[in-house]
């Protein structure tokens, strides 16, 4: 079964340091979302990305935050100057574009981010 | 977006069959209903969607009156690698607009599956 695979699973970083976190999505899909989860908290929504442009933006994700699609296959978040409070499981997401039936969006199993 | 109410935590047993009913009373007409499982520190896991009526795959199935306002998620013969929080999303997964699938999600609800 296709997955949505992320590096690195765990990344311990000093406050105020950028971070890259990487997610290859399924090879078919056309749609990338990046979402985080602080420890105890709900999942949440981060951004939407289509056709190298950014479709939709949570209120989280503010200027420290970045996404790009530097090639064919990889999709990355940065966050240029990490604080104490971006502490999160960060999960990245893809989905299909099958046309205007359900599409469905699946999750990979996420980068722990620990800013100290 | 629709707002979705669950219960908040549910026991079971083993073997039992386990429904999950989820509540969204302002359901669009372009929202699909979509269920996920989460493993502590693991990403959600889709388990199934639907948009009405009955849906079934071979891990659940998904129950959705005609009017659209609840579902319920059916799991049949649970096992204690069931234990879960089990999501209940609505949106608009039809992607007209191309601004992909935003998926809110709540607290869901904690299952603890019992021997």
């Amino acid at each position: 079964e296709p997955e949505v695979t992320q590096t690195p699973s765990h990344q311990v970083t000093q406050m105020g340091q950028e971070v890259i976190l990487r997610c290859v999505p399924i090879s078919n899909h056309l749609y990338f979302y990046w979402y985080r989860q602080i420890l105890g908290q709900k999942v949440e929504f981060l951004v939407s990305f289509y056709n190298n442009e950014i479709s939709e933006k949570s209120e989280i994700f503010d200027d420290q935050f970045s996404v790009e699609r530097p090639d064919g296959s990889n999709f990355t978040l940065k966050i240029r100057s990490t604080k104490l409070e971006d502490s999160a499981m960060y999960f990245c997401a893809s989905s299909d574009a099958g046309g205007l039936s359900g599409n469905t969006i699946y999750f990979g199993e996420g980068s722990w981010l620990t800013v100290v | 977006l629709a707002k979705t109410t669950q219960p908040i935590s549910m026991d079971s047993y083993e073997g039992q069959e386990v429904n999950i009913t989820c509540s969204h009373n302002n359901i669009a007409t372009n929202d699909y209903i979509t269920w996920y499982q989460q493993f502590p520190s693991q990403g959600p896991r889709f388990i199934i969607q639907g948009y009405k009526t009955k849906v079934t795959n071979e891990v659940a199935s998904l129950f959705i009156p005609a009017d659209r306002k609840s579902s319920t998620l059916s799991l049949p013969r649970v096992s204690l690698s069931d234990t879960a929080v089990y999501y209940c999303l609505v949106g608009d997964m039809t992607f007209r607009y191309n601004q992909g699938g935003k998926l809110i999600f709540g607290q869901g609800t904690e299952l603890s599956v019992k021997p």
